[in-house]
């Protein structure tokens, strides 16, 4: 079974400019969560999509969005970028939340954001 | 709003060394997950725990879910170069079910 895929791997922007990051969750999982990762910090809770829906939101500016397709894979949008915005990008596929063990996360490799 | 305290920050430690961390909060947890992360990826699961008592090993590692479903332990036996990293551990809320994470413990072998 093919693992959590995550899009661009690596990217570049400048301030002020937005990016979409792409997250294909692992085959039959429904729920995406999101997170971000700075240097030397812990996860960071984005938000978590669930057949679409957003199911729940962390404590993040709305210039983060995201969105999720019929076919589970999920988007994540960051507009009118910052330098603090540079870190690690993180998704995470579960089979179906808060419902014991299928809340199990497994991640992908994560896309790396750097704002110049 | 609920917080999981996760000790040590950071380890140092000899090749061959045991190492234990712990994760603690004052709320109850239905599950709990403790994941690894290599520099430049994503954190892979380890262990999973979703009974209280529960004990589970995974080679060299053990990680055992607390009696009072507040808390939650891994131990390493023996170190290995390769197991440093940090791990995480990510406790599912049983009140709302939601996940939550520790600020993760940096393990790091002394040459």
């Amino acid at each position: 079974k093919a693992g959590v895929t995550q899009t661009p791997r690596y990217l570049i922007k400048t301030r002020g400019q937005q990016v979409t990051l792409s997250c294909s969750p692992i085959s039959g999982h429904r729920s995406v969560s999101w997170y971000q990762q700075t240097p030397g910090q812990g996860l960071q809770f984005l938000f978590e999509y669930f057949s679409e829906t957003q199911r729940n939101k962390g404590n993040f500016p709305g210039r983060f969005s995201g969105r999720q397709f019929s076919n589970s894979r999920s988007e994540m949008n960051v507009s009118t970028l910052e330098l603090g915005d540079s870190a690690l990008y993180l998704c995470a596929s579960s089979s179906a939340p808060g419902t014991g063990n299928q809340e199990t996360q497994y991640f992908g490799p994560g896309t790396r954001l750097l704002v110049l | 709003g609920q917080q999981l305290n996760q000790s040590p920050q950071s380890m140092f430690i000899q090749e061959g060394e045991d190492v234990s961390m712990n994760c603690t909060s004052s709320s109850i947890f239905n599950t709990w997950l403790w994941y690894k992360q290599d520099p430049g990826e994503g954190p892979v699961l380890l262990i999973a725990l979703y009974k209280a008592g529960e004990l589970t090993s995974n080679g060299r590692l053990t990680a055992q879910f607390g009696t009072t479903r507040k808390d939650s332990f891994l131990n390493i036996s023996a170190s290995i170069p390769s197991d440093v990293g940090i791990y995480f551990c990510a406790g599912q809320l049983a009140s709302n079910y939601q996940l939550i994470w520790g600020a993760g413990t940096k393990l790091i072998i002394k040459p």
